[in-house]
């Protein structure tokens, strides 16, 4: 299994609250990427990253920023977290390719409820 | 909207018969991927097919890709319960290194 770990893996929060999560990798992949999964609407991508600070948006980022300071690490913070982004969160992390995107490795994901 | 979009949505069998998904998208590919997705776990890759390629195996897998339809499919042979999962196919469509995932098929293969 590529070295890929989230955390935390289960959180609750209130409405309004800041939250962050973490996706710590052992591989020295260059890409990294999280996405959220809901049911009836497979995996979208939140933002991903190209190199330590080299971050894009995906096409669901409002409400999201990210942050990569070091190779191994890329972070998801929910600045004021609401109802709408209670979901289960997926890093993923990939060595790219030669001119397209390679095999995606993911972690085993974050289970974040709003209240 | 999705890029991608898997047809069935649901699909249940029998253990040893074959299972076939099919995914559609809408604008041109570099490459398309299949992943699976066990209860509860994080995606798993299963196979790549370039847009050059019009066909790929991988031990049990097939996938096939049509770029003129703009289509694939995933045909899994000799089905094993442990293959109940979900299925989704991902897309590169070249704007940066990054991929578009479907919706998914739920495969239930009962004993």
């Amino acid at each position: 299994d590529a070295g890929i770990t989230q955390s935390p893996r289960h959180k609750v929060t209130e409405t309004g609250t800041p939250v962050t999560l973490r996706c710590h990798q052992t591989e020295n992949h260059r890409y990294m990427y999280w996405y959220r999964q809901d049911p009836g609407h497979g995996l979208r991508l939140i933002h991903y990253s190209y190199g330590v600070k080299d971050t894009d948006k995906g096409e669901v980022s409002d409400g999201y920023s990210v942050s990569r300071s070091k190779t191994e690490d890329f972070l998801l913070t929910l600045e004021s977290a609401t109802s709408s982004q209670t979901s289960v969160y997926f890093c993923a992390i990939s060595e790219g390719g030669r001119g397209h995107t390679g095999e995606l490795f993911f972690g085993e994901g974050s289970r974040l409820t709003v209240l | 909207s999705q890029q991608g979009e898997e047809d069935p949505q649901a699909l249940s069998i029998q253990e040893g018969e074959n299972a076939t998904m099919n995914c559609s998208y809408k604008t041109s590919i570099n490459n398309l991927q299949w992943y699976r997705q066990n209860s509860g776990r994080g995606l798993v890759h299963l196979i790549l097919i370039r847009s050059n390629e019009r066909e790929k195996h991988s031990g049990r897998l097939r996938v096939t890709l049509d770029t003129s339809k703009k289509s694939s499919s995933l045909l899994i042979t000799a089905s094993r319960a442990a293959d109940t999962a979900s299925y989704f196919c991902a897309t590169d469509t070249g704007g940066g290194n990054k991929l578009t995932f479907g919706t998914g098929t739920q495969l239930k293969v009962e004993l």
